[in-house]
């Protein structure tokens, strides 16, 4: 099975921020990355797909890159509404599987 | 609006079964490979399995081959997962999730339904 890494696991910063996310799979996964958001008790929302692909509906402040093994999501600019927790999912090859998950708290 | 709305969860005993529901809406259901997902307290996501749009084919994780049966009914629009002989480490919430058709891996999700094996 593929191993996805992902980082930092918490993450604290304020509105405005830039921040970024990291997975990083232990072998080439094609750009086959998708990124999702989830809040407390909600559904998991998919915000990227196929490393670099908004979403529709998702807003513009989120975005994604990466090749081979290395993957990021990027927020430009943090508002309150995006404090949740962050993974990532590879579905190259099966069975797909999923980064561990980033917290992004408020400073 | 896509929805997926899963039912079922609670306590069950060790060695127990517990069968699992999820209501699908705002899509042709019977289009769309359907997956079970789980995430246990702590711990990373974890696919279980799949089954395809005619539900003639499912796939399932080693960790519950032979424990889990996925199912569905095209006329409901209802995905279901029955667990049996399940373990403490089952403990978990359960998500129904869509499968992408155009792009590959997982679109929507629904809220999950916690699932507790303990004695």
């Amino acid at each position: 099975d593929i191993q996805m890494t992902q980082s930092p696991s918490f993450l604290s910063a304020s509105v405005g921020d830039r921040v970024t996310i990291n997975c990083k799979a232990s072998q080439n996964i094609n750009k086959y990355l998708n990124w999702y958001q989830q809040k407390l008790g909600e559904a998991p929302k998919r915000l990227i797909y196929n490393t670099n692909n908004l979403q529709t509906g998702i807003p513009s402040r989120f975005s994604g890159s990466g090749s081979g093994t290395d993957y990021t999501l990027t927020i430009s600019s943090l508002q309150p509404e995006d404090f949740a927790t962050y993974f990532c999912l590879q579905h190259n090859s099966f069975p797909y599987t999923f980064g561990a998950g980033t917290k992004l708290e408020l400073k | 609006e896509v929805q997926l709305v899963e039912s079922g969860g609670g306590l069950v005993q060790p060695g127990g079964s517990l069968k699992l529901s999820c209501v699908a809406s705002g899509f042709t259901f019977r289009d769309y490979w359907m997956n079970w997902v789980r995430q246990a307290p702590g711990k990373t996501m974890e696919w279980i399995g799949d089954i395809k749009p005619d539900g003639s084919n499912t796939n399932y994780a080693p960790s519950v081959k032979n424990r889990f049966t996925i199912s569905r009914d095209n006329a409901k629009s209802i995905l279901y997962l029955q667990m049996s002989n399940m373990r403490s480490d089952y403990t978990a919430t359960y998500y129904c999730v869509r499968a992408d058709y155009y792009s590959g891996g997982f679109d929507y999700w629904g809220q999950g339904v916690m699932v507790t094996v303990s004695s």
